[in-house]
């Protein structure tokens, strides 16, 4: 049974970079595609981007031009970076797993989640 | 890609409810559904045409007409009671993700 184990800050201060991993157990890294999904307190999920095993990245067009995702196969481990944070960064982050096909996508294992915070 | 969801929706216990999840990409895509309770992780519940992951009840399911899908709990149980999100992913060239806003579901 894949596992998701999530590790970072909790607290960013205002124009730094957000950096967190998520590592993999019970399955290896290389044999799944992920991804990473926030969500503001109180409020609904909202998609990051998206790494297959390829190294192959795509983002959501509204956070693309500071969100970058790397793997790293040594450590079954992936990681987000978001950098150039403000307040509206504040959420909880999630890892996920990411099946997709010609005809949809789906999630089947998510991270703990990390709430980060962004504040001075 | 949008999806919109109904912010809120109930139903009484044991009775039947169908919350929709409306978009232009769910024309050639099916839409996943995910549950969501308070302090929680989502749960997968819904993908593909109508697929339910091992732990999911049968009384949920999955449909689709156009643009819209439809996640539907047949005879819904005090569990039931939670967030939904549907999900679906993009046009085949960018292959990009969006969730819907959820729908709260209360049962009453």
């Amino acid at each position: 049974q894949v596992q998701l184990h999530q590790s970072g800050p909790g607290l960013v201060k205002p124009s730094e970079t957000l950096s967190l991993s998520c590592r993999v157990s019970g399955g290896s890294i290389t044999s799944s595609s992920w991804n990473w999904i926030r969500q503001p307190p109180g409020k609904g999920l909202e998609w990051i981007g998206l790494m297959f095993n390829s190294g192959f990245t795509n983002y959501n067009q509204s956070l693309s031009s500071r969100v970058s995702m790397s793997l790293d196969t040594s450590k079954d481990q992936f990681s987000l970076t978001l950098t150039s944070v403000t307040a509206a960064d504040t959420a909880i982050y999630y890892c996920a797993t990411l099946h997709c096909s010609s005809v949809t996508c789906y999630i089947d294992h998510w991270g703990q989640g990390i709430l980060v915070i962004v504040s001075s | 890609s949008e999806l919109t969801q109904d912010p809120a929706v109930s139903v009484a216990l044991g009775q039947t409810v169908r919350i929709t999840c409306q978009g232009d990409s769910l024309r050639g895509y099916y839409a996943t559904w995910y549950r969501q309770k308070p302090g929680q992780a989502p749960v997968l519940v819904i993908y593909g045409k109508n697929n339910r992951p091992s732990g999911i009840p049968d009384r949920f399911s999955g449909s689709a007409s156009g643009t819209t899908a439809f996640l539907t709990i047949t005879g819904a149980q005090a569990e039931d009671e939670a967030d939904y999100y549907c999900s679906s992913r993009d046009t085949s060239v960018n292959l990009r993700l969006a969730f819907g806003g959820g729908t709260k579901l209360t049962v009453l």
